[in-house]
């Protein structure tokens, strides 16, 4: 079965500095990946999905970045963040023809 | 696009009652449901989904859900509640266009011994 590893699990950064979110995937190849973002009662947001290495679709304006340099790995991105970035961030994949998403943990990050 | 409504920000129930989850999903084809459950600080786990073929569905934990494609509802229901259902719940629909899942706003879930 797959597994999704996301890290780090909390962050505390200052407002205007960078950030770098990692998830990989183990047990399957070529997924569909996803970031989500959990603000506090506000449900959950779809940020990005990727249907491959390179390919990135945004759903929401923000100065928020993704990348999938490999076929296993997702990262978010920022170069300065803000206060409203703050959040709990969820990577999930979904398999060829399961229609099933899977999370991750989560990373909290929080911006002072 | 899709939509989905949760009524309920919060419920409190007693532990041993029964509980319903009111969820409301706009969507113009044929829906795939889901309901996932989040306990604090974690990621979400998949209770149980409904894609075709029997409207009500078992899913985990002792959880069941009920599609009424006449109220483009999917409440999810528990027959006795456990301490150890507290959590939040989320409904979702997805786009079978690309595989995303968009969620309801989330219900909370307090369960009183």
């Amino acid at each position: 079965s797959q597994t999704i590893h996301q890290w780090p699990a909390t962050l505390v950064q200052p407002v205007g500095s960078p950030l770098s979110l990692e998830c990989t995937v183990e047990g399957t190849s070529n997924p569909n990946l996803y970031w989500y973002r959990q603000a506090a009662g506000r449900g959950l947001q779809l940020l990005f999905y990727s249907v491959g290495i390179g390919q990135i679709s945004s759903e929401v304006p923000q100065n928020l970045s993704a990348s999938r340099p490999q076929d296993r790995q997702f990262i978010l991105s920022s170069k300065k963040l803000l206060l409203s970035d703050s959040g709990f961030y969820l990577c999930a994949l979904t398999v060829s023809g399961a229609n099933v998403l899977t999370f991750g943990a989560g990373s909290r990050l929080t911006v002072l | 696009a899709q939509s989905v409504t949760q009524p309920d920000i919060h419920i409190t129930v007693s532990e041993g009652a029964s509980l319903e989850l009111r969820c409301n999903y706009s969507y113009g084809a044929t829906p795939y449901l889901f309901w996932y459950v989040q306990s604090p600080g974690q990621g979400l786990q998949l209770l149980l989904k409904y894609f075709s073929g029997d409207t009500l569905v078992q899913g985990i934990k002792g959880f069941e859900a009920e599609f009424k494609r006449s109220q483009s509802s999917f409440n999810l229901r528990k027959p006795s509640v456990h301490w150890s259902d507290a959590a939040e719940y989320f409904c979702a629909v997805l786009d079978t266009s690309y595989g995303k899942l968009t969620f309801g706003q989330g219900t909370i879930l307090t369960v009183h011994p």
